[in-house]
């Protein structure tokens, strides 16, 4: 049984510059989420994907931030122009859609520092 | 909008006493509620869940009864170990389409010898 995967899981980087972060849904999965969650604080949605197409987006999500995931498996947000206050730790999660119970299994995070 | 509402912790209690961490919610409809749970450094597991009202929820000695009269959803068990130290998260789905989740801001419990 493989569960959500993220890649990296640290991720340190000067304000400035372009971060990329990769997410490994389980297998069956066709919804992939993003969240951000700050320190002591629980996770905020960003955005999601029903198989390849973004459905949402968040307001949080400024246009620094994009989402992709272009054959609907793996998904990737980059961050351009990191600034400090992006400093969080990301999460991945995936769910199968018509369940009907609308759980969803986290990956275990990527954790971002701006310096 | 939806929302959650947890107590603040943190919550710390002696290995084998009674633990319960409050959780009531505002949304449309009687969504599914969930239990979620943050060890030091990872992401979140699911704990339990319950789809309807008057479910009752239950995992690993965890239970939490849904009751749509006082819109709760609280998380008791009857005997906590130090390796349940943790940040407990309640959460909901969005009832329209059912994408995200909304959390409540966490409560971090530590147990002690």
């Amino acid at each position: 049984d493989t569960g959500v995967s993220q890649d990296p899981r640290h991720k340190i980087t000067k304000r400035g510059q372009n971060v990329t972060f990769r997410c490994d849904p389980i297998s069956e999965h066709n919804r992939l989420y993003w969240y951000r969650q700050t320190l002591g604080q629980g996770p905020e949605f960003l955005t999601y994907f029903q198989n390849e197409a973004q459905l949402e987006k968040s307001r949080l999500l400024s246009d620094r931030f994009s989402a992709e995931r272009p054959k609907g498996s793996f998904s990737t947000l980059e961050i351009q122009r990191t600034e400090q206050g992006d400093s969080a730790m990301y999460l991945c999660a995936s769910s199968l859609r018509g369940t009907g119970s609308y759980e969803q299994y986290f990956g275990p995070g990527t954790r971002l520092t701006v310096t | 909008g939806d929302s959650v509402t947890q107590m603040e912790g943190p919550v710390t209690l002696s290995e084998e006493a009674f633990l319960t961490i409050n959780c009531t919610y505002t949304a449309t409809g009687y969504p599914s509620l969930f239990w979620y749970v943050q060890y030091p450094g990872e992401g979140l597991q699911l704990l339990l869940k319950a789809t309807k009202a008057d479910d009752k929820g239950s995992n690993k000695g965890f239970e939490a009864t849904y009751r749509k009269e006082t819109t709760s959803f609280h998380l008791e068990k009857g005997s906590v170990q130090v390796s349940d130290s943790a940040v407990y998260f309640c959460a909901l789905p969005n009832t329209g389409t059912a994408s995200k989740l909304t959390f409540g801001t966490g409560t971090r419990l530590q147990v002690t010898l």
